[in-house]
């Protein structure tokens, strides 16, 4: 079974704050995904990376940042945390062939206060 | 129009009813499909995949009509706990390197 796993169910966080989240998948898939999901708005992709060292902003990148030196790992980094950015954070993988699926992580829910 | 769009329910269902969804997407160049469960507070988890007419699983059945360019979610003989949220995904316009667009998800209440 694919395992994705985050390093924080539940996290609080004062704003201005820099906030690393961790993802860690143990199948050596080549992609992985950073979104977050807000009530009404769906799942919306932050970044995403095909290789290690590569990345793609997504469809909301503004203060975030991502890193991907080890193929395995994948971080979110939220600069300067802001109210706004409370949310679930999930973290999914998949690999590069014509199947698309993604496998998730069990989610970061972060408040920023 | 959005890539993927789904209505978000809710669908309140009685225990051993047929209730269906359905899910529209833009890319009609998309050859692969997704369904997704999500319960509450919970990570989506992968429930069906589609590749080509439909797919079936039990009581759940998937089924994509290229045509109209929307796929739909089948559940027969409905338990309490399919009570959940489910998103379908496809890959989007333009889309690369495995990216997914997720519909909103359509919640669904099974009630005894």
């Amino acid at each position: 079974d694919v395992k994705v796993t985050q390093s924080s169910r539940y996290l609080v966080k004062r704003t201005g704050e820099k906030v690393f989240l961790e993802c860690v998948q143990d199948m050596d898939h080549e992609n992985m995904f950073w979104y977050r999901q807000d009530p009404g708005l769906g799942l919306r992709l932050i970044y995403f990376s095909y290789d290690v060292k590569m990345k793609e902003k997504g469809d909301i990148p503004e203060g975030y940042s991502v890193s991907r030196e080890k193929k395995e790992r994948f971080s979110l980094i939220l600069e300067s945390a802001s109210t706004n950015q409370t949310s679930m954070y999930l973290c999914a993988s998949s690999i590069t062939d014509a199947t698309y699926e993604q496998y998730f992580g069990p989610g970061t829910r972060l408040t920023v206060t | 129009r959005k890539e993927v769009e789904q209505d978000p329910g809710p669908f309140n269902v009685p225990e051993g009813a047929t209730v269906a969804f359905n899910c529209t997407y833009s890319n009609s160049a998309s050859q692969s499909f997704f369904w997704y469960r999500q319960d509450c507070r919970k990570e989506p988890k992968l429930l069906m995949s589609v590749y080509s007419s439909g797919n079936e699983d039990g009581r759940f059945t998937a089924q994509l009509n290229r045509a109209s360019q929307y796929i739909s979610l089948l559940i027969r003989d409905s338990k309490l706990s399919d009570s959940a949220t489910y998103l379908c995904a496809a890959p989007g316009d333009g889309t690369s390197y495995g990216k997914l667009t997720f519909g909103q998800g359509t919640i669904l209440t099974v009630h005894p």
